[in-house]
């Protein structure tokens, strides 16, 4: 069974440095997302991608954040200049296609340090 | 704005026995609901949703849930309750516009003792 994939699984970095979270979404999937759970609270929405363009973003991904679909795989999350709170779980989603009652399916999450 | 509550932290239940894990919603339009779980170390499984139809869905693992548009609640269910279903479960709401992001309750843990 097809499954998004995400690298790496855990990666420690230091305040002020940039990172790139990696995501291999489903193969035909169209719609792309990253969501994040801070230690102990709720999943969280960041973003959504569609048609090599950010559809949907939260309150959250301010401009330290981008994201990309470099290639016809992969899709990246990109921190500029990583901060504590930025300290996560980091995922990736991705889903079909239309209508909106398709599921969503996730990677298994990069766990993000910030020292 | 979407929302979900989940009222209880952690449930407790005995092998064998039936569970439910509860979950109620607010949002405008209409509701499109899903529940996940997330064992540990590990990222979000789907199990089951609703879009609409039969208010009862069934889904992985024996799983079900029972829509209830007057009460806005969306509970899961199991007849009886393994060990390995210990777990987080995830509630999550999305609607009929948008690109359907998913906003989630703050999770409930299961834990099925033996």
């Amino acid at each position: 069974e097809p499954e998004v994939t995400q690298t790496p699984s855990h990666q420690v970095t230091q305040m002020g440095q940039e990172v790139i979270l990696r995501c291999v979404p489903i193969s035909n999937h169209l719609y792309f997302y990253w969501y994040r759970q801070i230690l102990g609270q709720k999943v969280e929405f960041l973003v959504s991608f569609y048609n090599n363009e950010i559809s949907e973003k939260s309150e959250i991904f301010d401009d330290q954040f981008s994201v990309e679909r470099p290639d016809g795989s992969n899709f990246t999350l990109k921190i500029r200049s990583t901060k504590l709170e930025d300290s996560a779980m980091y995922f990736c989603a991705s889903r079909k296609d239309s209508p909106s009652t398709d599921t969503q399916y996730f990677g298994p999450g990069t766990r993000l340090t910030v020292l | 704005a979407q929302s979900v509550a989940q009222p209880e932290d952690q449930v407790n239940v005995a092998e064998g026995n039936p569970l439910t894990v509860k979950c109620t919603y607010s949002v405008s339009g209409n509701p499109y609901l899903f529940w996940y779980v997330q064992y540990p170390n590990r990222g979000l499984q789907f199990l089951l949703k609703y879009i609409t139809g039969d208010n009862l869905v069934k889904g992985s693992y024996g799983f079900e849930a029972e829509f209830n548009k007057s009460q806005t609640s969306f509970h899961l269910k199991k007849p009886s309750a393994l060990v390995s279903d210990s777990a987080l479960y995830f509630c999550a709401v999305s609607h009929d516009s948008g690109y359907s992001t998913l906003t989630f309750g703050k999770g409930t843990m299961l834990l099925v003792s033996p």
